[in-house]
């Protein structure tokens, strides 16, 4: 039970450039979030999806897009990496509106932009 | 002033110390999350709860509502222990979200 997959763990993009940050759960979740944690700072919700089709903008959306892909997959896109987006990103899934669901989380991926 | 607060931010304690860490937050909510991420690792989801209390093992995480505050209490901790706990809150109203704390750092030395 692999539970929340993200690819890759690490990365290192210079300015300008392009990646995609994959995620995949397989607990057939509604619910999945991209998430980017800074030192001193919470978490910070880049993305959601509330249900397959649904994309929202979080509290940080600047400089990201994302695509749901289907109900398993959801994935973070930067179009032209700033070194402002250095951080570490967790993408998570949920049934948060069923009781008794916790977040599950990926073991994130660690971005240095130069 | 964040939503959510978390004392203290920084916790060293002995093997075999009694533990608690604090949560107080400023909006309505429907549950609160702890968390656990360990140094360079994931984050895994310690309880949910919404009233009253959860023990799960050594760990034990309470609530109190009207009060707008939640504790966890690490009972004959270890040096495993050490990790970043991590409280956060759904708003209630908005169940799609949660709203973090900054986390505090706990080191349990043998």
């Amino acid at each position: 039970n692999a539970g929340v997959t993200q690819t890759p763990k690490f990365q290192v993009l210079k300015t300008g450039q392009s990646m995609t940050l994959q995620c995949a759960q397989d607990m057939n979740h509604n619910s999945m979030y991209w998430y980017r944690q800074d030192p001193g700072m919470g978490l910070r919700l880049i993305y959601y999806s509330a249900s397959e089709g649904t994309t929202d903008k979080g509290e940080v959306p600047n400089g990201y897009n994302v695509s749901r892909l289907n109900k398993r997959e959801f994935s973070l896109r930067l179009e032209s990496a700033a070194p402002s987006q250095t951080s570490v990103y967790f993408c998570a899934s949920s049934e948060l509106r069923a009781p008794n669901s916790p977040l599950h989380f990926g073991n994130g991926t660690r971005l240095t932009v130069t | 002033k964040n939503e959510v607060e978390q004392s203290p931010q920084n916790l060293t304690a002995q093997e075999g110390e009694f533990i608690t860490i604090n949560c107080s937050y400023s909006v309505g909510i429907s549950a609160l999350h702890w968390l656990q991420q360990h140094p360079g690792g994931g984050i895994v989801s310690l309880f949910m709860l919404s009233s009253g209390k959860k023990k799960h093992g050594r760990l034990i995480a309470t609530i109190n509502i009207q009060e707008k505050h939640s504790s966890l209490h690490i009972t004959a901790s270890h040096p495993r222990d050490s990790a970043v706990y991590i409280c956060a809150v759904t708003p209630r109203g908005d169940t799609d979200k949660l709203i973090f704390g900054t986390g505090t750092r706990l080191q349990v030395f043998p």
